[in-house]
């Protein structure tokens, strides 16, 4: 069965450092989004991505943030300057496009800035 | 409240028994959908139900959707050790004809003893 995949798995910065965040949705399917929830909280939206542009963003989702397909498989997530509340664990997902359709999400990338 | 709140916050029950979870929304919505989390695990998708039905059955586990209560409950019948995770209900919401952002509430930790 088809699914969502993210790398890395895990991943650990230094304050202030770039990360990019890589995720591949599933093939067919035409809506991205990030999420992400810092531990013990709640899953809180980033992002959403369709036809190569931002559709909709949450104000968690700053300059500081950036989403990219950089080509036709790969969905990533950047941050340009990493701060500690940056800590969490970033889910990519995707969505087939028809009205209603289950959001699939990929197993997540632990984002842990020291 | 906020959208999607789970009730109980928290859920501990023996093998054999069922588990009910209830979820409360604000705003109206196109869809409502329940995910598992493993401890520290990416999201599961369970069942979606459309503002349109009532209730939605797959395999062990019932959804009932009141959109006037604005409340949806998931029952997992005949629970097994397996089924201990967090269950978070999502609320989704179309624009103009495409899939939004999804809303998660804080989820329910069930614990299923042997």
């Amino acid at each position: 069965e088809p699914e969502v995949t993210q790398t890395p798995s895990h991943q650990v910065t230094q304050m202030g450092q770039e990360v990019i965040l890589r995720c591949v949705p599933i093939s067919n399917h035409l809506y991205f989004y990030w999420y992400r929830q810092i531990l013990g909280q709640k899953v809180e939206f980033l992002v959403s991505f369709y036809n190569n542009e931002i559709s909709e963003k949450s104000e968690i989702f700053d300059d500081q943030f950036s989403v990219e397909r950089p080509d036709g498989s790969n969905f990533t997530l950047k941050i340009r300057s990493t701060k500690l509340e940056d800590s969490a664990m970033y889910f990519c997902a995707s969505v087939r496009g028809r009205e209603g359709e289950t959001q699939y999400f990929g197993p997540g990338t632990r984002l842990l800035v020291l | 409240s906020q959208q999607g709140e789970e009730d109980p916050q928290a859920l501990s029950i023996q093998e054999g028994e069922n588990a009910t979870m209830n979820c409360s929304y604000k705003t109206s919505i196109n869809n409502l959908q329940w995910y598992r989390q493993n401890s520290g695990r990416g999201l599961v998708h369970l069942i979606l139900i459309r503002s349109n039905e009532r209730e939605k059955h797959s395999g062990r586990l019932r959804v009932t959707l009141d959109t006037s209560k604005k409340s949806s409950s998931l029952l997992i019948t005949a629970s097994r050790a397996a089924d201990t995770a967090s269950y978070f209900c999502a609320t989704g919401v179309i624009y103009g004809g495409s899939q939004g952002n999804l809303i998660f509430g804080k989820g329910t930790k069930l614990s299923v003893k042997p």
